[in-house]
């Protein structure tokens, strides 16, 4: 069974920092791997995928890389803001018809 | 506007009730999920259906119903609602291309307090 763990649960930064949030996941086998924000009291919002044959996929000051081998992922924000406040949350898919699997987030603030 | 919506938004409901949340994706998505979001836990995925007709259980199925009776609602039912089944639901979609490519969306939720 697939497993998701996201360490730390919580982190705080003063801004302009840059930083690292790291996910891991018990089975390499993985399909696609999605990184996702979460702002208090709202729904979740994709901000990265990466496939299987992928290493990172980029979208502004994010990046996400993907190490199958070592069963990791890490999503890293560059230049920090304060609007960047949320619970970002790693999910993984064992294959094409299968539903995510979901960490359990890291609680981010960033501190003007 | 393209997307996921739910309703309620929120409910307060008697211990016993029977409830149904609603469900309903524009994006011609083939798979729908229902997950519950609970403090400490996580989300947790209750029930699933990879295309119209066809529906499968996820890791918190009990007390929990659905249908798919087309491809754009997957509505989800309480037959008998408990307080522990209190919690934040949310619908998700997501295509199934068979490319790795499936970006899976996630609706607003409904915040539901059984008493």
């Amino acid at each position: 069974k697939q497993e998701v763990t996201q360490i730390p649960a919580a982190l705080s930064v003063p801004e302009g920092e840059n930083l690292v949030l790291n996910c891991s996941f018990t089975d390499s086998a993985i399909y696609n791997l999605q990184w996702f924000r979460q702002d208090p009291g709202k729904g979740l919002t994709s901000l990265l995928l990466i496939q299987s044959s992928q290493r990172e996929q980029t979208s502004g000051r994010l990046n996400a890389s993907l190490d199958k081998s070592s069963g990791r992922s890490t999503l890293y924000i560059a230049a920090s803001q304060p609007g960047d406040s949320a619970t970002y949350l790693c999910a993984v898919r064992d294959s094409g018809n299968t539903p995510l699997v979901f960490g359990k987030g890291t609680r981010l603030s960033v501190i003007a | 506007i393209a997307g996921i919506t739910q309703a309620p938004t929120s409910q307060i409901l008697a211990a016993g009730r029977r409830m149904t949340l609603r469900c309903t994706q524009d994006m011609r998505h083939n798979a729908m999920y229902w997950y519950r979001q609970d403090l400490g836990l996580g989300l947790r995925l209750i029930h699933y259906s990879n295309t119209a007709g066809t529906t499968g259980k996820g890791e918190v199925p009990d007390g929990y119903s659905v249908s798919r009776a087309n491809t754009d609602d997957f509505p989800l039912t309480l037959a008998s609602a408990v307080p522990s089944q209190t919690s934040v639901y949310f619908c998700a979609s997501s295509p199934q291309s068979g490319q790795g490519k499936e970006t899976q969306y996630f609706g607003p939720g409904t915040r539901l307090l059984v008493l």
